[in-house]
């Protein structure tokens, strides 16, 4: 069974731009939540779509945004890049029932800002 | 306060060395517990869930006290591949969202 999947892996990009990453869920999962993990910092929760409805946002601005696709595949938008949006950005996956299990983590896009 | 405070490290151990790591959570609410464990620039990897009444798995034992919100990891027989940072994580509403904390970085010595 394939895993999260996410890209690009790594990604440059100067302030002011518009970067996109896309995440592909475990098959048959319907939810995905988007993290990002600042260097040296814990994982800071992003959003949460669930059958192609954003169900929650964490406390980011509203440059960033996303979408779910009808085949749960998500992508995550951030607008006017500014250099503190450079970290690791992760996507999850988990089923539609509620589960003891956590969730699973795609490896991530290393998104950097210059 | 944070949601999930840990404490930070590094813990600095031999191989061999049982070492316990411990963590408090803030909302009573919380439903579900976790350890995780992150390698250097890599995605979190579920290590094991925690159940109230405590759970094994191998050399893995960990602990919930929900009158104390507190959860704890302990790690018997520490290898050096055990070296890792070590995420609480707690997920509390309906939304299914998991809060970490900010981990504990383990360093297992020869």
């Amino acid at each position: 069974e394939a895993g999260v999947t996410q890209s690009p892996t790594h990604l440059i990009k100067t302030r002011g731009q518009q970067a996109t990453l896309r995440c592909s869920p475990i098959s048959g999962h319907t939810s995905v939540y988007w993290y990002q993990q600042a260097l040296g910092l814990g994982l800071q929760f992003l959003l949460w779509y669930d059958e192609g409805e954003e169900r929650n946002r964490g406390n980011f601005p509203p440059r960033f945004s996303g979408r779910q696709f009808p085949n749960y595949s998500s992508e995550l938008n951030v607008n006017a890049l500014e250099l503190e949006d450079s970290a690791l950005y992760l996507c999850a996956s988990r089923s539609g029932t509620y589960s003891l299990y956590g969730y699973t983590f795609g490896s991530g896009t290393r998104l950097t800002v210059v | 306060r944070k949601e999930v405070e840990q404490d930070p490290g590094p813990f600095n151990v031999p191989e061999g060395a049982t070492v316990a790591f411990n963590c408090t959570y803030s909302n009573s609410a919380s439903q579900s517990f976790f350890w995780y464990r992150q390698d250097c620039r890599k995605e979190p990897k579920l290590l094991m869930s925690v159940y109230s009444s405590g759970n094994e798995d191998g050399r893995f034992t960990a602990q919930l006290n929900r009158a104390s919100q507190y959860i704890s990891l302990l790690i018997r027989d520490s290898k050096l591949s055990d070296s890792a940072t070590y995420l609480c994580v707690v997920m509390t509403d309906s939304s299914y969202k998991l809060i970490f904390g900010s981990g504990t970085r383990l360093l297992v010595r020869p």
